[in-house]
């Protein structure tokens, strides 16, 4: 058990519908990353928060937002879903501060039919 | 951006013997990790390298960050049937975001 807590574990949803992921990080991190995985693309980098601030933008769609909020959980919001969308939602957080070393949940699996 | 090259894209072995992985970057990288991950469940970090030519172990696992920073390896020894699952590597860049580059992973089947 990492400690990195995600909600739900399986999410099915049909195409142009919206959905939130949910994710709390270790006790003391302050970094939530959030990584797409799919067959096709491997483990994509989303986007970084750091203390309630966005920190870095990866590949990230504009119909997908995230926030971190003052308790330090985290929320990805998918928009406008398409089939394209399904696959795992990871959330990982790390200290930030010295190591570099990301701990990551169990993630979500998101279905659009 | 980053392009992370990993190899091999899988492996078959008997139980007892060794494994080798690596992944080899275009860029230079300031932190090397390796997770795996068992299906329908988050990948687990194994080990991670902070030095270029530094070699780490976990057990029957170890890896180095290679000297050009632009490679590291994973070896696995005496594997054991619970070795089977997706070993990934992953890099970082410094600087401000600290995003991982992943590679496409590396699927262990190991044969009793």
């Amino acid at each position: 058990d990492s400690g990195v807590t995600q909600t739900p574990k399986h999410l099915i949803t049909a195409t142009g519908q919206r959905v939130t992921l949910r994710c709390s990080p270790r006790s003391g991190d302050l970094s939530v990353y959030w990584y797409q995985q799919s067959l096709d693309q491997g483990l994509q980098f989303l986007i970084q928060y750091y203390n309630g601030e966005e920190r870095a933008k990866g590949n990230i769609l504009e119909r997908f937002s995230a926030q971190q909020f003052p308790d330090l959980h985290s929320e990805l919001n998918l928009s406008s879903l398409e089939l394209g969308d399904s696959a795992l939602y990871f959330c990982a957080s790390s200290v930030e501060q010295g190591s570099n070393e990301q701990f990551f949940g169990p993630g979500t699996r998101l279905t659009v039919l | 951006g980053q392009q992370l090259n990993q190899s091999p894209q899988s492996m078959f072995i008997q139980e007892g013997e060794d494994v080798s992985m690596n992944c080899t970057s275009s860029s230079i990288f300031n932190t090397w990790l390796w997770y795996k991950q068992d299906p329908g469940e988050g990948p687990v970090l194994l080990i991670a390298l902070y030095k270029a030519g530094e070699l780490t172990s976990n057990g029957r696992l170890t890896a180095q960050f290679g000297i050009t920073r632009k490679d590291s390896f994973l070896n696995i020894s005496a594997s054991i049937p619970s070795d089977v699952g997706i070993y990934f590597c992953a890099g970082q860049i410094s600087g401000s975001a600290r995003q991982l580059t992943f590679g496409s992973g590396t699927q262990l089947t190991v044969l009793p």
